[in-house]
Parts: structure tokens; sequence; C-alpha cells
């Protein structure tokens, strides 16, 4: 069964560090998706990406925050300037597309990242 | 902006108890999915209702809509060991890409 990966699984790093995660969703969705999950909490929504370009984006995805789909393939987030705050896990997902059968978002595993 | 609250935040049941976590959303949503989500694990896909009063049964999981599709329940009959984790509802509202809008999730344990 087609699954979504992300790269890499856990990711260190120091504050004022460039992060650049990595997602390769389901190869025939349209539809793209970064959600975050701090430890113990929800899951928020950061951004929604369709027909490459942004579509939607939360409060979180502020100006040091971009995505970008390189390729046909990856799509990627990139946190310019990591501050403590932006440690959490990180959800990829993907759909198909908008008509109700379409409409289940597939999650990657996800990247723990870690802002010391 | 719209809110989904999600309760309880935890349930400790014996195995082969029942279990139910309720969902409400502020606003009206086009439909409401539910995830599961096992420790150190990524939210997986279990359903996705649409219709107003809608209910849907996945062996010992029964999944509600409301009728003005504002709320949702999920409950577990005869609690298994398996069934431990987080569980999420997540609405999806009429007018965006897709965004979910995931509630506070209820963890459950489920003592053998």
């Amino acid at each position: 069964e087609p699954e979504v990966t992300q790269t890499p699984s856990h990711q260190v790093t120091q504050m004022g560090q460039e992060v650049i995660l990595r997602c390769v969703p389901i190869s025939n969705h349209l539809y793209f998706y970064w959600y975050r999950q701090i430890l113990g909490q929800k899951v928020e929504f950061l951004v929604s990406f369709y027909n490459n370009e942004i579509s939607e984006k939360s409060e979180i995805f502020d100006d040091q925050f971009s995505v970008e789909r390189p390729d046909g393939s990856n799509f990627t987030l990139k946190i310019r300037s990591t501050k403590l705050e932006d440690s959490a896990m990180y959800f990829c997902a993907s759909k198909r597309g908008r008509t109700s059968h379409q409409e289940t978002q597939y999650f990657g595993p996800g990247t723990r990242l870690l802002v010391l | 902006g719209q809110q989904v609250m999600q309760i309880p935040q935890y349930q400790h049941v014996q195995e082969g108890e029942d279990f139910t976590t309720y969902c409400n959303s502020s606003t009206t949503l086009s439909n409401i999915q539910w995830y599961k989500q096992r420790p150190g694990g990524h939210p997986v896909f279990l359903i996705q209702l649409v219709k107003s009063g809608e209910v849907k049964k996945q062996k010992r999981l029964t999944f509600q809509f409301g009728e003005a599709k504002k709320n949702s329940s999920l409950h577990i009959t005869a609690t298994q060991t398996t069934d431990v984790g987080t569980y999420f509802c997540a609405g999806l509202g009429g007018t965006s890409y897709g965004k979910l809008t995931f509630g506070q999730g209820t963890i459950l344990t489920v003592h053998p």
C-alpha cells in the first residue's frame, strides 16, 4: 500500500540554524500538508499546498517557514532560523482530491525536531 | 477560527469495558475524520463521516456524526489492550483546501 515517507526521522539543531524537513507524498495525490505536534499536545495545522502554491496557512506559519515542491515527488518544509519553541514532531500529509471519497489525509511517520 | 473540543482528555478502562470519546466543533463541519495515534507513532486514519446523523461501524468501533454536523463520537465496545493509544477527531471545514482542525485527543489506556 502506498505511503507517505519523511526524512529524517529525527533532527537535532542549534537555535538559529536552518532546517529542511523532507516528505515524499503518495504519488497520485494532489494536496499536501504540514502539521506539527508539540509533545503531549494536539496536532496543529501549519500549511496546505496545492497546484504549486500555498492554499492556506495558519498563524504559526510565519515568515520563518516556507514550503516547496522542487520536483514531482518531494515536498519540503524549511525553517529559516529555528527557535526553541519549534521543537515538535512535524507530520507531512497528502490527499488525492476534494470529492468526499478523496478527502482522507494520509500522514507520514513524522520528523522529530529538537532545537537546542 | 474553527475550534474542535474533545473530551475526556484521559480514559482508563479495564479490558472488556466500553469506551467513548466525544468531539464538538464551534462551527458546522463538511466532514469529520477520526485518527488513532499509538505512542511514538503518527496519526492513522480510521474513518470519515460526511452525512448528518451518519453512523458507521468498524468491528467494535462505532462512529456517529451529529444531526447538526457539529459533534461526533467514537464508541469502542469491549476494549482490548490493542486499543490503547490516543484517539483524535479532526474536523474539515467547508471552505478550506482540506485543513484539518484536530481535537485535543483522548488518551486511552486499557488495563488487562
